[in-house]
């Protein structure tokens, strides 16, 4: 069974600093796709940046990037030039690559950017 | 707009009542995910419908039950309902194979009372 661990329950960044949030997961299979999900107050999950395990390439969606380290199962999201927006829970997440299987979310970590 | 329709958004009902939750997948997606998100929670896995057939279950109680129809939508039914139960129930759908992610409906707020 897949795990996903998110080690960090809370985090704060100052606005226009980076900030790292790590994911740790724990698969047998070779072939998956790694998501982090953002939950603002709203509550609503929303996509922020997928990653295929495939490609070597680290995804970038704007000021969101990905750092993929496959042998080490790390899948770690880096937001820059922070804005107040983004404050939320931020949800890393893994699915197989056939999609059959279910979407394995970590525990979150609540990100508060701060003014 | 996630293309994931939830209905009702918010529910308000007395426990050991019934109550029943829809989900309506994004056009030609074969799988629907229902999650139950507690307060200040992560997201529980419950149970994933494929094309009409369970095709994995999670936490999910024996007071609750769930269903995929022919025309994909999906019905997750809550039965005897405690406190406890109170929650954001998302669902997900997610087409087969290929370039996939997990599309989430804006979840049904259920308060038990």
């Amino acid at each position: 069974a897949q795990t996903v661990t998110q080690s960090q329950p809370e985090m704060s960044v100052q606005e226009a600093e980076t900030v790292t949030l790590s994911c740790t997961y724990d698969t047998s299979e070779s072939n998956y796709y790694l998501f982090w999900y953002k939950q603002p107050p709203s509550r609503q999950m929303i996509l922020v940046i997928r990653q295929e395990a495939y490609k070597q390439q680290n995804a970038t969606e704007n000021r969101f990037s990905v750092n993929f380290q496959k042998a080490a199962k790390s899948f770690s999201l880096k937001i820059s030039d922070s804005q107040l927006g983004d404050t939320a829970m931020y949800f890393c997440a893994f699915m197989t690559f056939s999609g059959n299987t279910p979407l394995v979310f970590g525990k979150g970590t609540r990100l508060s950017v701060i003014a | 707009d996630s293309g994931v329709t939830q209905t009702p958004k918010h529910l308000i009902t007395a426990t050991g009542q019934r109550v029943t939750l829809r989900c309506s997948p994004r056009s030609g997606d074969l799988s629907v995910y229902w999650y139950q998100q507690s307060l200040d929670q992560g997201l529980q896995f419950l149970i994933q419908y494929y094309n009409g057939e369970e095709r994995a279950k999670g936490n999910i109680l024996e007071r609750f039950s769930a269903q995929q129809f022919p025309d994909l939508h999906s019905e997750l039914n809550l039965s005897s309902l405690e406190l406890g139960d109170s929650a954001l129930y998302f669902c997900a759908s997610s087409p087969q194979g290929g370039l996939t992610e997990a599309f989430f409906g804006q979840g049904t707020r259920l308060t038990v009372v």
